[in-house]
């Protein structure tokens, strides 16, 4: 079956512009989470979904950064008035319900360049 | 605070060698750990993952890992290596029900 989707895989956009990226998680997977892949660091969780529920927005860096989920599916990673230091792989996963014995299973990112 | 530390940032090895990536955490409870791969341009996939009994876990691809308690370590191995490992290697621990903590990666350079 078809995994995880993301896009678009590449943004290039200027200072100060808003972005959303849109994440497709596996069919049934109950639930989503983001992170950001920065140079030279970890992956940093930054919010997690249980259906359409943010049970956990803990990690959203500044209130410049927002997400929703809808239909228990897609989701979306709004970035308002980006700066330089958003520019990152951002990632998604999903997994088929909130454990630590589920696997998270990730897609293949966004490249965001700010410039 | 739980975290996750790769000591090693470029490991260069030549293929046909063995190759063993380290991984240290700090967790309170009994950790949950996985590793992940990361080709280029590629999202993260499960190597293979720990949670209780045989402190060997075997994954795919022909890793395994090895987790000691007394050193809170959860290295991962892998007795010969093909050109097609090359790629970033990250470790986690689950924190709580869900979220995960990965450590900053350990990128595989093979030489042929």
């Amino acid at each position: 079956g078809a995994g995880v989707s993301q896009s678009p895989s590449n943004k290039v956009t200027e200072k100060g512009k808003d972005v959303e990226l849109r994440c497709d998680p596996i069919s049934g997977h109950t639930a989503l989470y983001w992170y950001r892949q920065s140079l030279g660091q970890g992956l940093e969780f930054l919010i997690y979904f249980q259906g359409n529920s943010a049970p956990d927005k803990s990690g959203l860096p500044s209130d410049r950064f927002s997400a929703e989920r809808t239909g228990g599916s897609v989701s979306t990673l709004t970035i308002q008035r980006t700066q330089q230091e958003d520019s990152a792989v951002y990632l998604c996963a999903s997994s088929p319900r909130r454990s630590s014995y589920n696997e998270q299973f990730f897609g293949p990112g966004t490249r965001l360049t700010v410039l | 605070a739980q975290s996750v530390t790769q000591p090693d940032i470029h490991i260069t090895v030549s293929e046909g060698a063995s190759l063993e990536l380290r991984c240290n955490y700090s967790y309170g409870a009994t950790p949950y750990l996985f590793w992940y791969v990361q080709s280029p341009g590629q999202g993260l996939q499960l190597l293979l993952k720990y949670f209780s009994g045989d402190t060997l876990v075997q994954g795919i691809k022909g890793f395994e890992a090895e987790f000691k308690r007394s050193q809170s370590s959860f290295n991962l191995r892998k007795p010969s290596v093909h050109w097609s490992d090359a790629a970033e290697y990250f470790c986690a621990v689950a924190s709580g029900t869900y979220k995960y903590i990965f450590g900053t990666g350990t990128r595989l350079k093979v030489l042929a």
